[in-house]
């Protein structure tokens, strides 16, 4: 079956610590974005790419890395610099990064900073 | 500056009702709008989807309309189930390549 994987599902972390959460999807889509999800707001944009070794900085990128190395694959990092990670975060791929098709998501990781 | 509302934020109805929940949208210069059902603790389904030109979609038991000159969007569901509990949020994707998210309306439907 098609669909797009994320681990860990749950991930603890110490404070001054980087992290890494994966994302990997079997759709053959072109593009992949990263959300943040914290209660009672609305899902925010971190990072998104188009294509292969493309990517570009969503509303809160600050404190976050990514990499396109291959299509199928898109790996985020929470660096220490990310002041407040205790969040749900979301991976997400689309045929095109042109707008008009359907985004596919992710089961989600869930990162608390201990 | 794009933004997404919805309201009602919570909503909790008997079983076999009829309801409606709104989104709406600063600006309307939208290419899309988008309807995902998301339940605790998972990722989100994509339910709807209207194009720009397009003024309603239907899936089964979900009806989506769209009008963009008072930049508002409606979901329609008939005979609520229990299994319909989630909260579904709406998004649209504005003149850039990313969709807006609203915060969502949390609905339960109890038996």
């Amino acid at each position: 079956d098609g669909g797009i994987t994320q681990s860990p599902k749950y991930l603890f972390r110490k404070e001054g610590q980087n992290v890494t959460l994966s994302c990997e999807q079997n759709l053959n889509h072109d593009a992949m974005y990263w959300y943040r999800q914290d209660p009672g707001q609305g899902l925010r944009l971190i990072y998104y790419s188009q294509i292969v070794n493309d990517f570009q900085k969503g509303d809160i990128a600050e404190g976050y890395s990514v990499s396109r190395e291959k299509k199928e694959s898109f790996p985020l990092t929470v660096t220490s610099a990310q002041k407040n990670p205790t969040a749900f975060y979301l991976c997400a791929s689309s045929r095109t990064g042109t707008g008009a098709n359907v985004l596919t998501f992710g089961a989600g990781s869930r990162l608390t900073v201990l | 500056k794009q933004e997404v509302t919805q309201i009602p934020a919570a909503l909790s109805v008997p079983e076999g009702e009829n309801l409606v929940l709104n989104c709406s949208f600063t600006d309307s210069a939208i290419y899309n709008l988008q309807w995902f059902r998301q339940d605790p603790g998972k990722g989100l389904t994509s339910l709807l989807l209207i194009q720009s030109s397009q003024r309603e979609q239907t899936s089964g038991r979900l009806n989506a309309s769209l009008d963009k000159s008072s930049g508002r969007s409606t979901l329609y569901i008939a005979a609520s189930q229990p299994g319909d509990s989630a909260t579904y949020l709406c998004a649209v994707y504005h003149n850039t390549d990313k969709l807006i998210f609203g915060t969502g309306t949390r609905l339960q439907v109890f038996p």
